[in-house]
């Protein structure tokens, strides 16, 4: 069975500073994995997708994330944080046998200080 | 372009009501997801349906809830005599038939249903 795990509820940083949020995913095979955020009272938005073709995914707001397959993470980064990135992050793997079923983590809230 | 559109936006309903949810997936999508999202936790699946069939159901608690996407009209979730534990937010998705990624092309979602059991 495939699972998300995502390491830390929340997450604080100061704007400017480099966020990261930390995703390990379980997988018998090589998955496909998305980082969609939400923010408060909103659905959820789509920032970026690994489908196995370059390692490394750039997605929108400037956050990257990069799979490794080693380490079986996912993690998101963006350089320098604004005060518009504080909204909830989800790391979400696809179930390819299960018609594409999106599997969610837990979740990370992340907080931008002034 | 119309995304998903989910309405109503909020529902409150008293325990024992029915609540009715809507989801119109974007325009030439046939998949439609429904989540279902518990104060402080993540997403979890409750059931994927293409047009007219039920595909996944192995997230819906067996009791009071249903789900149906006719050929015609939206995507309902229909949750039957509520209690307040069925207070949370419904996200609906959708996706259009295998494109560039196959089956893990992206959900698009809705900006959910938020569903207050009084």
């Amino acid at each position: 069975a495939q699972s998300v795990t995502q390491l830390d509820s929340h997450v604080s940083v100061s704007e400017g500073t480099p966020v990261l949020l930390r995703c390990n995913y379980s997988s018998s095979y090589s998955p496909s994995l998305f980082w969609y955020v939400q923010h408060p009272n909103k659905g959820l938005q789509l920032l970026l997708k690994y489908t196995s073709a370059a390692t490394l995914v750039k997605g929108i707001n400037g956050f990257e994330a990069e799979f490794k397959k080693s380490e079986t993470s996912f993690h998101l980064t963006k350089p320098s944080a604004h005060m518009s990135d504080a909204a909830e992050y989800f790391c979400v793997v696809s179930d390819r046998n299960q018609g594409g079923k999106l599997i969610f983590g837990q979740g990370t809230e992340l907080s931008v200080k002034p | 372009n119309a995304g998903v559109m989910q309405n109503p936006r909020h529902l409150v309903r008293r325990r024992g009501q029915e609540a009715r949810l809507r989801c119109s997936p974007m325009k030439g999508h046939s998949h439609v997801y429904w989540y279902r999202q518990l104060p402080e936790e993540g997403l979890k699946f409750m059931v994927y349906l293409q047009k007219e069939n039920i595909i996944d159901e192995s997230g819906m608690p067996k009791e009071r809830f249903s789900a149906e996407f006719p050929k015609e009209g939206p995507s309902i979730l229909r949750i039957q005599q509520v209690v307040r534990g069925d207070s949370a937010a419904y996200f609906c998705a959708s996706r259009g038939l295998a494109g560039v990624y196959g089956n893990n092309s992206p959900l698009h979602f809705g900006n959910g249903t938020r569903l207050t059991v009084t």
